[in-house]
């Protein structure tokens, strides 16, 4: 079975360009996760949905960030207009939900704003 | 709110030698506790997770970690590291109603030596 699939694998942009970031999570898994990991922040939750729904978006940090699950299969991150402090990794995670806390990453997708 | 330290940024260790990664965590009761590994250019992938009971638990690749209530510390140990051991280690921590959030730690890099 695939794992969690993530593209693009990296994206360079320049600085007030929209980027849209895509997440295809493992069939069957209630739970979508996108997280962002830098070096100095480490590993921060942006948002979770549970059953395509948004659960809770806290984490996102401003509105130039948005999140969408418009179905089981397919999630986006986009970020408009993008900044240099947004540089970042940036992963999905899917879990099966149940209580099982056992995430599956995707490889992540390297944002470089420029 | 919770939250989880890992006091070791980096670490390094000779091959064959024992290993142990330090992490603490703050919650008001006893938290679900997790200890995922990532390597380089990869997502992160669940090594083991405590949730109750016997409070050693074994994880995948040789890996254990004890969960000590009165030190509020879940640390993570190998007796033999192996070369291919060296990645990024995260602790993480979830809520007992929602074990699918995850908060990580800042993780601590280990260097294995020849």
């Amino acid at each position: 079975d695939a794992g969690v699939i993530q593209s693009p694998r990296h994206e360079v942009t320049e600085m007030g360009q929209e980027v849209t970031l895509r997440c295809k999570p493992i069939s069957g898994h209630d739970y979508l996760f996108w997280y962002r990991q830098t070096m100095m922040r480490g590993l921060e939750l942006l948002i979770y949905f549970n059953n395509n729904v948004p659960i809770d978006d806290s984490g996102m940090p401003e509105d130039r960030f948005s999140a969408k699950m418009p179905n089981a299969s397919f999630s986006t991150l986009k970020i408009q207009p993008s900044e240099p402090r947004d540089s970042a990794v940036y992963f999905c995670a899917s879990s099966p939900g149940q209580g099982a806390g056992e995430l599956f990453f995707g490889e992540g997708s390297r944002l470089t704003v420029l | 709110a919770q939250s989880v330290t890992q006091p070791d940024i980096h670490i390094t260790v000779s091959e064959g030698a024992s290993l142990e990664l330090r992490c603490n965590y703050s919650y008001g009761a006893t938290p679900y506790l997790f200890w995922y590994v990532q390597s380089p250019g990869q997502g992160l992938q669940l090594l083991l997770k405590y949730f109750s009971g016997d409070t050693l638990v074994q994880g995948i690749k040789g890996f254990e970690a004890e969960f000590k209530r009165s030190q509020s510390s879940f640390n993570l140990r190998k007796p033999s590291v192996h070369w291919s051991d060296a990645a990024e280690y995260f602790c993480a921590v979830g809520e007992p109603y929602n074990t699918d959030k995850l908060i990580f730690g800042t993780g601590t890099r280990l260097q294995v030596f020849p």
